[in-house]
Parts: C-alpha cells; sequence; structure tokens
C-alpha cells in the first residue's frame, strides 16, 4: 500500500494566519491527493480533490497544491470555523490510504 | 435529501459476526461507486472496502481481507458490510462513503454518519 506522511502532526495557530500543512506519498500518485476537514463527532468532509481542485461551497481560502509525491494545503488566513483536523488522501489505487492527520488548534 | 445513512453497528465478542447497512437516498445510487471506511478512536480514517455501481469488481482492505464482504442492492439504494470472525482490532465507527461521480476510484464526496462497531469480551 502508498503510505502518506503528513506534518506537522499538530500545528498551533491564530485567526489571520496563514497555514500549511504537507502530505509526503511513499511513491507518485500523480495529482489523486484529497484533503479533508473533520471536526469532533463528525465524518470528514471533502475540502480539496485532485490536489488542487476546490470542493463545491468550500470557502477559496483553502488552496492545495502538488503533484508526484509532494503536496501542500494552505489555508490563506485561518479563521474561527477552521480548526479541525485535516487528513491527506491519496486514491491513485483502490486501496485509498490517508495521512495520519495534522490538529489545527487555537493558539 | 441527498444523503447516507449507516445502520447495524453495536457490540459483539472476537469472533462474532455483523451486518452493516447503508441507505442512500436523494442521488442516483446505482450510478454510484460506493465504501465502507472505518476510523478507530483518536485515529485517521482507513479505507475498508469498495464496491463498483454494478457490484464487481469489489476490493477490501488486506486488514479485512477473507473476513469482510461489501455488497450492495441498487433497486433498494442499500450498500452492506457482512463482516465475519470479528476482532478486537475491528473495533471502530464505520463510515458508508460514496466516490466522487465522474471517475472510477475518486475521492469520497458523501459521508454517512456512522455507526459504532466494538468488539470485546
Amino acid at each position: 500500500d502508498i503510505q502518506m506522511t503528513q506534518s506537522p502532526s499538530t500545528l498551533s495557530a491564530s485567526v489571520g494566519d496563514r497555514v500549511t500543512i504537507t502530505c509526503r506519498a511513499s511513491q507518485s500518485i500523480s495529482s489523486w491527493l484529497a484533503w479533508y476537514q473533520q471536526k469532533p463527532g463528525k465524518a470528514p468532509k471533502l475540502l480539496i480533490y485532485k490536489a488542487s481542485s476546490l470542493e463545491s461551497g468550500v470557502p477559496s481560502r483553502f488552496s492545495g497544491s502538488g503533484s508526484g509525491t509532494e503536496f501542500t494545503l494552505t489555508i490563506s488566513s485561518l479563521q474561527p470555523d477552521d480548526f479541525a483536523t485535516y487528513y491527506c488522501q491519496q486514491y491513485n489505487t483502490y486501496s485509498r490510504t490517508f495521512g495520519q492527520g495534522t490538529k489545527v488548534e487555537i493558539k | 435529501e441527498v444523503q447516507l445513512v449507516e445502520s447495524g453497528g453495536g457490540s459483539v465478542q472476537p469472533g462474532g459476526s455483523l451486518r452493516l447497512s447503508c441507505a442512500a437516498s436523494g442521488f442516483t445510487f446505482s450510478s454510484c461507486e460506493m465504501n465502507w471506511v472505518r476510523q478507530a478512536p483518536g485515529k485517521g480514517p482507513e479505507w475498508v472496502s469498495y464496491i463498483d455501481s454494478s457490484g464487481t469488481p469489489i476490493y477490501h482492505a488486506d486488514s479485512v481481507k477473507g473476513r469482510f464482504t461489501i455488497s450492495r442492492d441498487n433497486a433498494k439504494n442499500l450498500v452492506f458490510l457482512q463482516m465475519n470472525s470479528l476482532r478486537a482490532e475491528d473495533t471502530a465507527l464505520y463510515y458508508c462513503a460514496r466516490d466522487q461521480p465522474g471517475r472510477a476510484r475518486g475521492p469520497f464526496d458523501m459521508w454517512g454518519q456512522g455507526t459504532m462497531v466494538t468488539v470485546s469480551s
């Protein structure tokens, strides 16, 4: 299986900060990468697909970039609603795999 | 309303069985590939099983292969997960999730609320 590694595991930030989360794949996945946001007690929510395409209804402060094995999720100006855990996921193979998550906390 | 609703979870002893169901509504279910994804307490999501819109092919994670089987009933808009020989490490919240339409093997653009499975003696 393709392994996905996120960094950092935890991130402390303030409202208005620019935040970047990194995801690395153990082998090339082209652009078949998604980002999800999960809040406590809720299912994950799709934010970004195909590395940089914004899912319908997701605020434009979220953006994604990268290809091959290196990807980033950027939140341009952190809002109170953005404090959550973020996961990357590869879908290059049917055995879809997730990163271990990045928790964005209030500084 | 466009939604997925899981049911069938519960507590079971090691070695036991459970059958999870997921009811879909508000979209053309028979055209969509479906999955089961689980999340153990305090852990990240783990993909478990995939089923094509027609019912084949199906794929399972190595961790459940030979013990779990995914199936669907397109006439009733249902997808199932038969879980046998359950182990403590199968304890998790089980989600039903839809592949994003338009590409086989996509990201998951719709999730249910989950059903909890606890395996303990």
